[in-house]
Protein backbone atom coordinates (compact mmCIF):
# COMPACT_ATOMS: atom_id res chain seq x y z
CA UNK A 1 0.00 0.00 0.00
CA UNK A 2 1.19 3.08 -0.52
CA UNK A 3 1.54 5.73 1.68
CA UNK A 4 3.36 7.99 4.09
CA UNK A 5 5.20 6.96 7.49
CA UNK A 6 6.58 8.87 10.01
CA UNK A 7 8.47 7.40 13.18
CA UNK A 8 8.39 7.29 15.86
CA UNK A 9 4.20 8.26 16.94
CA UNK A 10 5.63 9.70 20.32
CA UNK A 11 9.12 10.82 20.98
CA UNK A 12 10.74 12.61 23.97
CA UNK A 13 13.64 14.73 24.19
CA UNK A 14 15.57 16.84 26.92
CA UNK A 15 15.91 20.44 26.21
CA UNK A 16 18.74 21.15 24.89
CA UNK A 17 19.14 17.87 22.32
CA UNK A 18 18.74 17.90 18.69
CA UNK A 19 16.11 15.50 17.48
CA UNK A 20 15.31 14.46 13.63
CA UNK A 21 11.86 13.42 12.86
CA UNK A 22 11.61 10.58 10.02
CA UNK A 23 9.13 11.25 7.06
CA UNK A 24 9.24 8.65 4.37
CA UNK A 25 6.80 8.40 1.28
CA UNK A 26 6.43 5.72 -1.99
CA UNK A 27 3.50 7.70 -3.36
CA UNK A 28 6.26 9.12 -5.79
CA UNK A 29 4.80 12.54 -5.17
CA UNK A 30 7.59 15.31 -5.87
CA UNK A 31 6.46 17.56 -3.22
CA UNK A 32 6.72 17.10 0.32
CA UNK A 33 6.37 19.61 3.78
CA UNK A 34 6.10 19.72 7.39
CA UNK A 35 3.79 21.25 9.63
CA UNK A 36 3.45 21.97 13.06
CA UNK A 37 0.19 21.41 15.01
CA UNK A 38 0.03 23.52 18.47
CA UNK A 39 -3.54 22.12 20.79
CA UNK A 40 -6.64 23.46 19.54
CA UNK A 41 -4.71 25.29 16.80
CA UNK A 42 -4.18 24.86 13.29
CA UNK A 43 -1.27 23.79 11.01
CA UNK A 44 1.94 25.84 10.92
CA UNK A 45 4.16 25.32 7.56
CA UNK A 46 7.32 24.91 8.63
CA UNK A 47 9.57 23.54 5.92
CA UNK A 48 8.65 22.71 1.94
CA UNK A 49 10.76 20.80 -0.92
CA UNK A 50 9.21 21.16 -4.50
CA UNK A 51 12.22 18.94 -5.29
CA UNK A 52 15.37 17.04 -4.53
CA UNK A 53 18.21 18.66 -3.07
CA UNK A 54 15.75 22.06 -2.82
CA UNK A 55 13.53 23.36 -0.01
CA UNK A 56 11.94 26.63 1.42
CA UNK A 57 11.62 27.95 4.82
CA UNK A 58 7.82 28.25 5.29
CA UNK A 59 6.17 30.20 7.95
CA UNK A 60 7.94 29.25 11.28
CA UNK A 61 11.23 27.78 10.40
CA UNK A 62 13.10 29.48 13.40
CA UNK A 63 15.02 26.58 14.82
CA UNK A 64 14.30 24.14 12.29
CA UNK A 65 16.25 22.16 9.15
CA UNK A 66 15.73 20.06 6.80
CA UNK A 67 17.08 17.75 3.96
CA UNK A 68 15.41 16.52 0.87
CA UNK A 69 18.67 13.87 -0.65
CA UNK A 70 16.43 11.50 -2.02
CA UNK A 71 12.64 11.77 -3.61
CA UNK A 72 11.00 9.54 -0.80
CA UNK A 73 12.69 10.80 2.35
CA UNK A 74 12.32 14.85 4.06
CA UNK A 75 13.73 14.45 7.93
CA UNK A 76 12.95 17.29 9.91
CA UNK A 77 15.87 18.31 12.95
CA UNK A 78 14.11 19.99 15.63
CA UNK A 79 17.34 22.01 17.22
CA UNK A 80 18.07 23.42 20.55
CA UNK A 81 17.60 26.91 19.30
CA UNK A 82 13.86 26.07 18.82
CA UNK A 83 11.78 27.40 21.96
CA UNK A 84 9.16 25.59 22.20
CA UNK A 85 9.16 21.97 20.35
CA UNK A 86 7.18 20.11 22.36
CA UNK A 87 4.12 19.88 19.50
CA UNK A 88 2.55 17.38 17.22
CA UNK A 89 4.49 17.18 13.95
CA UNK A 90 2.86 16.25 10.52
CA UNK A 91 4.19 15.47 7.27
CA UNK A 92 2.55 15.95 3.42
CA UNK A 93 3.42 15.14 0.12
CA UNK A 94 1.78 16.01 -3.18
CA UNK A 95 1.90 15.55 -6.80
CA UNK A 96 -0.71 17.73 -9.16
CA UNK A 97 -4.18 16.21 -9.89
CA UNK A 98 -6.08 17.06 -12.19
CA UNK A 99 -5.05 21.24 -11.44
CA UNK A 100 -5.27 20.64 -7.76
CA UNK A 101 -2.57 20.10 -4.88
CA UNK A 102 -3.96 17.88 -2.91
CA UNK A 103 -1.57 17.09 0.10
CA UNK A 104 -1.70 13.87 1.97
CA UNK A 105 -0.90 13.35 5.42
CA UNK A 106 1.13 10.92 7.58
CA UNK A 107 0.30 10.09 11.28
CA UNK A 108 2.11 12.37 12.88
CA UNK A 109 4.93 12.35 15.27
CA UNK A 110 3.93 14.31 18.74
CA UNK A 111 7.31 15.54 20.31
CA UNK A 112 7.89 16.32 24.22
CA UNK A 113 10.88 18.06 24.85
CA UNK A 114 11.34 18.65 29.01
CA UNK B 1 -2.27 37.10 0.89
CA UNK B 2 -4.33 34.17 0.82
CA UNK B 3 -6.72 33.34 3.99
CA UNK B 4 -9.54 30.91 5.35
CA UNK B 5 -11.45 31.54 7.68
CA UNK B 6 -13.73 28.79 9.43
CA UNK B 7 -16.67 29.26 11.71
CA UNK B 8 -15.62 29.06 15.52
CA UNK B 9 -15.79 25.97 17.43
CA UNK B 10 -16.32 23.87 19.15
CA UNK B 11 -19.72 22.36 17.44
CA UNK B 12 -21.71 19.85 19.42
CA UNK B 13 -24.68 18.24 18.29
CA UNK B 14 -26.84 15.15 18.91
CA UNK B 15 -26.88 12.16 16.52
CA UNK B 16 -29.03 12.83 13.19
CA UNK B 17 -28.55 16.47 13.87
CA UNK B 18 -27.92 18.41 10.53
CA UNK B 19 -24.50 19.78 10.19
CA UNK B 20 -23.16 23.50 8.81
CA UNK B 21 -19.18 24.33 9.36
CA UNK B 22 -19.22 27.92 7.30
CA UNK B 23 -15.79 28.36 5.65
CA UNK B 24 -15.28 31.57 3.70
CA UNK B 25 -11.45 32.57 2.25
CA UNK B 26 -9.41 35.47 0.42
CA UNK B 27 -7.29 34.53 -2.67
CA UNK B 28 -6.73 35.90 -6.03
CA UNK B 29 -8.12 33.96 -9.30
CA UNK B 30 -9.25 30.59 -8.59
CA UNK B 31 -8.23 28.48 -5.87
CA UNK B 32 -8.80 24.87 -5.19
CA UNK B 33 -10.64 24.53 -2.02
CA UNK B 34 -10.65 21.32 0.63
CA UNK B 35 -12.50 20.19 3.55
CA UNK B 36 -9.72 17.79 5.52
CA UNK B 37 -11.08 16.25 8.66
CA UNK B 38 -8.87 14.86 11.45
CA UNK B 39 -9.30 12.22 14.61
CA UNK B 40 -7.88 12.53 17.48
CA UNK B 41 -4.20 11.66 17.62
CA UNK B 42 -4.16 11.14 13.73
CA UNK B 43 -2.63 13.16 10.96
CA UNK B 44 -5.63 14.57 8.29
CA UNK B 45 -7.64 13.00 5.72
CA UNK B 46 -8.79 14.47 2.63
CA UNK B 47 -12.29 14.28 2.91
CA UNK B 48 -13.45 16.42 -0.16
CA UNK B 49 -12.50 19.24 -2.75
CA UNK B 50 -13.44 21.12 -5.66
CA UNK B 51 -11.30 23.07 -8.30
CA UNK B 52 -13.64 25.43 -10.10
CA UNK B 53 -16.65 27.54 -9.56
CA UNK B 54 -20.11 26.11 -8.59
CA UNK B 55 -18.63 22.65 -8.48
CA UNK B 56 -19.72 20.50 -5.55
CA UNK B 57 -17.45 18.06 -3.40
CA UNK B 58 -18.99 15.42 -1.43
CA UNK B 59 -17.84 11.98 0.52
CA UNK B 60 -19.34 9.78 3.04
CA UNK B 61 -22.51 11.97 3.58
CA UNK B 62 -20.44 15.35 3.26
CA UNK B 63 -21.48 18.15 0.50
CA UNK B 64 -19.98 21.32 0.10
CA UNK B 65 -20.33 23.35 -2.98
CA UNK B 66 -17.61 26.09 -4.47
CA UNK B 67 -19.15 29.28 -4.25
CA UNK B 68 -17.29 32.20 -6.08
CA UNK B 69 -19.73 35.47 -5.37
CA UNK B 70 -19.79 34.52 -1.65
CA UNK B 71 -16.16 33.29 -1.68
CA UNK B 72 -17.79 30.08 0.49
CA UNK B 73 -17.12 26.51 0.95
CA UNK B 74 -19.70 25.34 3.79
CA UNK B 75 -19.27 21.94 5.12
CA UNK B 76 -22.80 20.43 5.42
CA UNK B 77 -23.81 16.74 6.30
CA UNK B 78 -27.69 16.06 6.72
CA UNK B 79 -27.40 13.19 8.90
CA UNK B 80 -24.38 13.34 11.61
CA UNK B 81 -23.17 9.66 13.28
CA UNK B 82 -21.06 9.84 16.87
CA UNK B 83 -17.90 8.65 14.48
CA UNK B 84 -18.31 12.09 12.86
CA UNK B 85 -16.71 13.46 15.94
CA UNK B 86 -13.59 15.14 14.58
CA UNK B 87 -11.83 18.37 13.31
CA UNK B 88 -12.47 19.80 10.28
CA UNK B 89 -10.22 21.62 8.44
CA UNK B 90 -11.16 24.00 5.28
CA UNK B 91 -8.21 24.39 3.38
CA UNK B 92 -7.19 26.28 -0.23
CA UNK B 93 -4.41 25.83 -2.92
CA UNK B 94 -3.13 28.53 -4.96
CA UNK B 95 -3.05 28.84 -8.79
CA UNK B 96 0.52 29.19 -8.74
CA UNK B 97 1.22 26.42 -11.12
CA UNK B 98 4.65 24.56 -9.79
CA UNK B 99 5.27 21.26 -8.80
CA UNK B 100 3.52 21.56 -5.89
CA UNK B 101 1.79 23.99 -3.83
CA UNK B 102 1.25 25.55 -0.45
CA UNK B 103 -2.40 24.97 0.99
CA UNK B 104 -3.75 27.83 3.18
CA UNK B 105 -5.28 26.28 6.21
CA UNK B 106 -8.11 27.39 8.28
CA UNK B 107 -8.17 27.33 12.19
CA UNK B 108 -10.11 23.84 12.54
CA UNK B 109 -13.54 23.03 13.99
CA UNK B 110 -13.88 20.65 16.26
CA UNK B 111 -17.14 18.50 16.37
CA UNK B 112 -18.52 16.29 18.89
CA UNK B 113 -21.83 14.30 18.03
CA UNK B 114 -23.56 12.72 21.32
CA UNK B 115 -25.63 9.57 21.11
Amino acid sequence: DGGITQSPKYLFRKEGQNVTLSCEQNLNHDAMYWYRQDPGQGLRLIYYSQIVNDFQKGDIAEGYSVSREKKESFPLTVTSAQKNPTAFYLCASSIESTGTYEQYFGPGTRLTVT
Amino acid sequence: GDSVTQMEGPVTLSEEAFLTINCTYTATGYPSLFWYVQYPGEGLQLLLKATKADDKGSNKGFEATYRKETTSFHLEKGSVQVSDSAVYFCALSGVVRTSGSRLTFGEGTQLTVNP
